[in-house]
C-alpha cells in the first residue's frame, strides 16, 4: 500500500515552454502533497507543500508563478514549470501524507531536462 | 529548531559485512524519526520510522534502527550488508515545530557495498 506514482518519469523540452508533471496517491487519499526537488547527489530541497483545494504554500527563495501547484483533490497534485530554462532541469520528487503529520509517500521523480 | 545530522557522507562495506549509518537529531520535541533509502534515479522508499514507541525500531530488508535520547541518535543498521542495499540512505525528522508536516532531510550517506 501508501504508493505514488508521478508522470511524466522523465521529459525533455526546449526553453521557454511550459512543462506539467502529474502526482497522484494510488492507494490513500493524500491530505498534503509535498514538491521536492533534487540535485544531483544532494538532499531533497521542500519546493512546496499543498493542501486539496487551497493555495500551495511556497517555500523561501521559490517563485510561484514559476512553479505553479494545483492540488485539485485528495489524489492528484500537479506541478507545472512554466517558462522553462536550463537552469530549471532537475529531478522533481513529489510526496503524499495521509495524515496531518507522519511519513511521507515518495514519487518515483521526474527527470525535467530543457535544452 | 530541529535538525539531523548524518555523521558520515559516504560508508564502503564488503558483502556480508555489517552496516552502520550514523544520524544525530536535535528536537525540542518528542520526535518522529524516519529512515528512508533512495536507489539510483528513483524515489524514496520508507525503510522504518520512530514514532515514540519501542525505541528498537524493524524495518523492511532487515534494517533496523534504534532511538536513544541520551545520544541523540537514530543510528541504522543491518548485520549484513547485501549488494542490492547500495543506495543514498536519508535521516528524516518530522518538522513538529511548523505544525505542517513537512520532513527535515539529512544531507544523506552513499552506502557502497564491494563484493
Amino acid at each position: 500500500g501508501a504508493v505514488v506514482s508521478q508522470h511524466p518519469s522523465w521529459v525533455i523540452c526546449k526553453s521557454g515552454t511550459s512543462v506539467k508533471i502529474e502526482c497522484r496517491s494510488l492507494d490513500f487519499q493524500a491530505t498534503t502533497m509535498f514538491w521536492y526537488r533534487q540535485f544531483p547527489k544532494k538532499s531533497l530541497m521542500l519546493m512546496a507543500t499543498s493542501n486539496e483545494g487551497s493555495k500551495a504554500t511556497y517555500e523561501q527563495g521559490v517563485e510561484k508563478d514559476k512553479f505553479l501547484i494545483n492540488h485539485a483533490s485528495l489524489t492528484l497534485s500537479t506541478l507545472t514549470v512554466t517558462s522553462a530554462h536550463p537552469e530549471d532541469s532537475s529531478f522533481y520528487i513529489c510526496s503524499g501524507q495521509p495524515g496531518t503529520w507522519g511519513e511521507q509517500y515518495f514519487g518515483p521523480g521526474t527527470r525535467l531536462t530543457v535544452t | 529548531a530541529q535538525s539531523v545530522t548524518q555523521l558520515d557522507s559516504h560508508v564502503s562495506v564488503s558483502e556480508g559485512t555489517p552496516v552502520l549509518l550514523r544520524c544525530n537529531y536535535s528536537s525540542s520535541y518528542s520526535p518522529s524519526l524516519f529512515w528512508y533509502v533512495q536507489h539510483p534515479n528513483k524515489g524514496l522508499q520508507l525503510l522504518l520510522k520512530y514514532t515514540s514507541a519501542a525505541t528498537l525500531v524493524k524495518g523492511i530488508n532487515g534494517f533496523e534502527a534504534e532511538f536513544k535520547k541520551s545520544e541523540t541518535s537514530f543510528h541504522l543498521t543491518k548485520p549484513s550488508a547485501h549488494m542490492s542495499d547500495a543506495a543514498e540512505y536519508f535521516c528524516v525528522v518530522s518538522d513538529m515545530a511548523s505544525n505542517t508536516g513537512k520532513l527535515i532531510f539529512g544531507q544523506g550517506t552513499t552506502l557502497q557495498v564491494k563484493p
